[in-house]
């Protein structure tokens, strides 16, 4: 079955301490994307890459990094650095081109931050 | 002012019931996304469209370029309809990043 898994579903971890959120898909898609979601508020674009060892910052990048070292997988780390980790993370691909292409997304990772 | 505005944030409705949600932007866009959350929190894309109408089974999308609006409608509403609605745009000339409107939560109660 082709599609995006993100792990793990839980997190829970302590002020101060770096945690790497996991995004794989297999569908083939050159882009990937990183989103939080807070109550209230629309979904957030934290970083995005569109091919290999590339990526980008989104609206929201500040204590946050990623990297693209394959085409499946894209992994978010959350650093100490970032005031209110604390949210719904949410992994997304897409094809790539002129077109505007659908985005498909994980189930997401809930991080809790105390 | 957001860029992608949605009404209304919060929608009850009775099962059999048509449902319509509104998305209204203020850029140029090249396609409109409507999207579906449930409570686990799983998102699903139902629609992206660029002009006209499309339809899908009790769902249908359409959008006004002219007017920078949208609706998604849902015909004989079910309480499995309930759920987070979200708009999103692709902005013109932009990259593939979308820009999201905060969502409409709808319940359809039995």
């Amino acid at each position: 079955d082709g599609g995006i898994t993100q792990s793990p579903k839980y997190l829970f971890r302590k002020e101060g301490q770096n945690v790497t959120l996991s995004c794989e898909q297999n569908l083939n898609h050159d882009a990937m994307y990183w989103y939080r979601q807070d109550p209230g508020q629309g979904l957030r674009l934290i970083y995005y890459s569109q091919i290999v060892n590339d990526f980008q910052k989104g609206d929201i990048a500040e204590g946050y990094s990623v990297s693209r070292e394959k085409k499946e997988s894209f992994p978010l780390t959350v650093t100490s650095a970032q005031k209110n980790p604390t949210a719904f993370y949410l992994c997304a691909s897409s094809r790539v081109g002129i077109l505007s292409y659908e985005q498909y997304f994980g189930p997401g990772t809930r991080l809790t931050v105390t | 002012k957001n860029e992608v505005e949605q009404s209304p944030q919060n929608l009850t409705a009775q099962e059999g019931e048509f449902i319509t949600i509104n998305c209204s932007y203020s850029v140029g866009i090249s396609a409109l996304h409507w999207l579906q959350q449930h409570p686990g929190g799983g998102i699903v894309s139902l629609f992206m469209l660029s002009s006209g109408k499309k339809k899908h089974g009790r769902l249908i999308a359409t959008i006004n370029i002219q007017e920078k609006h949208s609706s998604l409608h849902i015909t004989a509403s079910h309480p499995r309809d309930s759920a987070v609605y979200i708009c999103a745009v692709r902005i013109q000339g932009g990259s593939e990043k979308l820009v999201f409107g905060k969502g409409t939560k709808l319940t359809v109660n039995p």
